[in-house]
């Protein structure tokens, strides 16, 4: 039983490049969420969704987009990436007041 | 839904020694919890206390929560280096959504060897 898993775990990018970060749960849950973490600045939602092809924005939402086509996944994309967006990703998931949460990706934008 | 604030924001103590840090919240709660954060890991949850909870205890960790003064603590006793990390309270609300959740800056305690 996997839990949450993301990929990718590292990776930097030039300032304008895309990219998307994979989001898979394999434990059914309806609730997914994407968060950031900054120094000094705790987990700060991006966007999340309450069920297969919904999506919602969170408190920082700008800069991103995201897709839920598939239950299980919830993917992050970053469209033209920005110096500002250089952060740890965390994906989260739930089917009830208990979070679960992935191991983080480390993103660098130069 | 709300986000709780965790106080102290770090913490520093020997081995073997207790360690206590707080939440405070601002409305009424269904439950509230709490997770832990290794350097550069996601979440793992420990606790859950609910509502009409004043006490609950899993192993070396104690939560309370004190509806009255909208507050919790969670007291890990004799500490071990390997409960260096951050701690984060998650308060949940009642009513309304609980979809979209946040968390606070959390306390990081240092528990030296």
């Amino acid at each position: 039983n996997a839990g949450v898993t993301q990929t990718p775990k590292f990776r930097v990018l030039k300032t304008g490049q895309s990219m998307t970060l994979l989001c898979a749960q394999d434990m059914n849950h309806e609730y997914m969420y994407w968060y950031r973490q900054d120094p000094g600045m705790g987990l700060r939602l991006i966007h999340y969704s309450v069920g297969e092809g919904t999506t919602a924005k969170g408190e920082v939402p700008d800069g991103y987009n995201v897709s839920r086509l598939k239950k299980q996944n919830f993917l992050l994309g970053l469209e033209s990436a920005a110096p500002s967006q250089t952060s740890v990703y965390f994906c989260a998931s739930s089917d009830g007041p208990k979070l679960f949460f992935g191991s983080g990706t480390q993103l660098s934008v130069l | 839904s709300q986000q709780g604030e965790e106080d102290p924001q770090a913490l520093s103590i020997q081995e073997g020694e207790n360690a206590t840090m707080n939440c405070s919240y601002k409305t009424s709660i269904n439950n509230l919890q709490w997770y832990r954060q290794n350097s550069g890991r996601g979440l793992v949850h420990l606790i859950l206390i609910r509502s009409n909870e004043r006490e609950k205890h899993s192993g070396r960790l104690r939560v309370t929560l004190d509806t009255s003064k909208k507050s919790s603590s969670l007291l890990i006793t004799a500490s071990r280096a390997a409960d260096t990390a951050s701690y984060f309270c998650d308060p949940r609300d009642s009513g309304g959504s609980n979809y979209k959740l946040t968390f606070g800056k959390g306390t990081l305690l240092t528990v030296n060897p």
